[in-house]
């Protein structure tokens, strides 16, 4: 599965929305990106996936670069309780291969 | 969306004794079972990969008879952590996969882990 790049750390302000980025410049025709969010001392936390279409659910938005490069995970409306670690994973769907995580995305949510 | 449990939720057990950790799909058949560990401040790391019936596969540095797997089931595996040492302590999540329908893999909550 091809790697990504995720910044270590961004602030939001609460409220506001959240835009967190991820490169995968060597993604391949048949991966999908999916975001997975990890907040302290949990399991980590579906939040989205989607192969090159934009998709919404009830809790974020995904936006894909037509070439599929990168993508932007985006929280519209930031609350304290969306402070978490953000992973960004591209994978394979239809095969047995393991999901890993990279460092992610420390998101802090401010009042 | 689909459950998977774990139990314990924490753990604290003695240096040199043993501690099982149980992993449960709880509303669909999990063909595949994956263990993580994740130390403080750190990503969660794969530790193995388990399929129903057979043999788990191991990640490099992750010594096998330290950390057995049993995946007997659709919708259980187990991780025994033997002759627990302080270093092993760890947060170890667990990740089922269903292999029938859906393809998806889903996360438990995590299992603390303090060996004193």
């Amino acid at each position: 599965d091809a790697k990504t790049t995720q910044p270590p750390s961004m602030d939001c302000a609460e409220g506001r929305a959240a835009n967190l980025p991820c490169n995968h410049s060597t993604i391949s025709g048949n991966e999908y990106v999916y975001w997975y969010r990890q907040i302290h001392s949990q399991g980590p936390q579906y939040i989205i996936h989607g192969l090159k279409n934009n998709e919404t659910n009830e809790m974020a938005s995904l936006i894909i670069t037509e070439d599929r490069k990168s993508s932007t995970l985006i929280l519209p409306h930031a609350t304290l309780r969306d402070t978490a670690v953000y992973y960004c994973i591209v994978r394979k769907v239809y095969n047995n291969n393991d999901m890993r995580f990279g460092a992610g995305t420390r998101l802090t949510v401010k009042p | 969306g689909a459950v998977v449990s774990q139990h314990p939720s924490r753990v604290i057990c003695k240096s040199g004794t043993s501690v099982k950790i149980e992993c449960r799909s709880l509303d669909f058949q999990a063909t595949t079972m994956f263990w993580y560990r994740q130390f403080p401040k750190q990503s969660l790391m794969l530790m193995a990969t388990s399929n129903e019936g057979s043999k788990a596969t191991y990640e490099q540095g992750v010594e096998k008879d330290k950390f057995l797997i049993n995946h007997a089931s659709l919708t259980l595996s187990t991780l025994t952590v033997t002759s627990a040492h302080p270093e092993d302590s760890s947060f170890y999540i667990c990740s089922a996969r269903d292999g029938l329908f859906s393809y998806e893999q889903y996360f438990g909550p995590g299992t603390r882990l303090t060996v004193t």
